[in-house]
């Protein structure tokens, strides 16, 4: 079936530096991939997505990029801040459903 | 507008009972989707309505799940009977487009069957 696979499960960094995660989907339909953050105790919120149409988007310190070649996306966030911990999900959109990730625990380290 | 609102926050029930949980997606969005989340198993689509109507209940683990959205503005998941293998988060989400649009998550129902 269809599958979204989301590395790595955790990953710590020290304050400043950038961090990457990396998603790869299965459905070649697929064509909107959204990158969540959630909080602990609270719900997911968006912090950028991308449509297929697009290679690359960036948003200040936060930038995805996207290659429906390989069927790969990923997450870059640079210059980390400790408000930057959180859990982030990448999720695709397959044949009527939207499809998470098992998500990738942050730690930046002050 | 004050996103997507669920309650209670927090329910914790005995085995057998009868669980209710609510949601008022944002106003003006079109879809409303109900999510569990569990360590185990990340965050599953149980269900999701577009105008009120039931799209796709095949994430519903079992007839004891169901749901609804009498209106635009309301939705309840119910659990009966309740097992401790349902203890899980469960969040609500609203959009206005669908699967191709951005999802607003509210801060999710915490249950625990005991």
């Amino acid at each position: 079936g269809e599958n979204v696979e989301q590395h790595p499960s955790t990953l710590s960094v020290q304050e400043g530096d950038s961090a990457v995660i990396k998603c790869t989907y299965s459905d070649s339909a697929s064509n909107y991939f959204p990158w969540y953050k959630q909080e602990l105790g609270k719900g997911p919120q968006l912090i950028i997505d991308i449509r297929s149409n697009v290679g690359e988007k960036k948003d200040q310190r936060i930038a995805v990029t996207l290659n429906k070649t390989a069927k790969h996306f990923s997450l870059h966030i640079t210059e980390t801040q400790p408000e930057d911990s959180a859990v982030y999900f990448c999720a695709a959109t397959g044949t009527y459903k939207y499809i998470f990730g098992t998500g990738t625990r942050l730690k930046v380290l002050a | 507008d004050a996103g997507v609102i669920q309650s209670p926050r927090h329910e914790v029930t005995e085995m057998g009972q009868e669980v209710t949980l609510r949601c008022k997606p944002i106003s003006g969005h079109d879809y409303l989707f109900w999510y569990r989340q569990t360590m185990m198993r990340g965050l599953e689509l149980l269900i999701y309505f577009n105008n009120n109507v039931p799209i796709d209940d095949s994430g519903m683990p079992e007839d004891r799940f169901s749901a609804k959205m009498p209106n635009a503005s309301f939705s309840t998941l119910k659990i009966q009977p309740s097992e401790p293998r349902d203890s899980a988060v469960y969040f609500c989400a609203s959009s206005l487009g669908g699967f191709t649009d951005t999802q607003y998550f509210g801060p999710g129902t915490r249950l625990t069957v005991l």
